[in-house]
């Protein structure tokens, strides 16, 4: 069974970064790219960007690549993505995703 | 940027009708390499996203055959042939043929 699990609920200050993980089970972590998705509460999904895990190559939204920086760790399974400069725009959860797979998604709350 | 522009915004429906959801592109999404990668999503209430119909008509394993999904270059459909409570929830369309992925902006299917 495929499994994406994300890590906890975090709550942050204005101006400062964060990092969530997305650890995968189930299949061979260097064979499908890990997307990032992004939902602000009652809103729809917005697409971040994606690495390609064998090599590390990044795709990003051009909106996103001043704010999302995605790494991939071969040896643990693990994706990450960091958010910097954080303001209440970015109060939202994060979704990993193969797209056939999801995480359970991370709220990230920023507030002072 | 692909926009997708999903109708209606909202569905409602009584248990067993048929209903379709329409995503309409601003661009084809026929890629050079033959494929054309529009799939559909259904984000049930307070849950995650969940893969329903790739490559525009390819059922997802495990989901039931009342979904199907049709469609060529900028028109395509969901149809659901009776539906069930289950159902209920935001219907994404999403396209990968172009960089950066982009969503529709979700239909939601609610009980009559």
């Amino acid at each position: 069974e495929v499994l994406l699990q994300q890590s906890g609920a975090e709550l942050v200050r204005p101006g400062s970064s964060v990092k969530i993980s997305c650890k995968a089970s189930g299949y061979t972590f260097t064979d499908y790219y890990m997307h990032w998705v992004k939902q602000r509460p009652e809103q729809g999904l917005v697409w971040i960007g994606r690495i390609n895990p064998a090599n590390g190559n990044t795709v990003y939204a051009e909106k996103f690549k001043s704010k999302a920086t995605l790494t991939a760790d071969k040896s643990s399974n693990t994706a990450y993505m960091q958010l910097s400069s954080l303001t209440s725009e970015d109060t939202a959860t994060y979704f990993c995703t193969t797209v056939r797979d999801w995480g359970q998604g991370v709220m990230v709350t920023v507030s002072s | 940027d692909v926009v997708l522009t999903q109708t209606p915004p909202t569905l409602s429906a009584t248990i067993g009708q048929s209903v379709s959801i329409s995503c309409r592109s601003s661009q084809s999404l026929l890629h050079s390499n033959g494929n054309t990668y529009l799939h559909w999503l259904l984000q049930r209430p307070g849950q995650s996203p969940q893969l329903l119909i790739y490559l525009v008509s390819r059922l997802e394993s495990g989901v039931p055959n009342r979904f199907s999904g049709s469609g060529s270059g900028t028109d395509f459909t969901l149809k659901i042939s009776g539906v069930e409570a289950e159902d209920l929830g935001v219907y994404y369309c999403v396209q990968g043929t172009h960089a950066p992925w982009t969503f529709g902006g979700g239909t939601k299917l609610e009980l009559k």
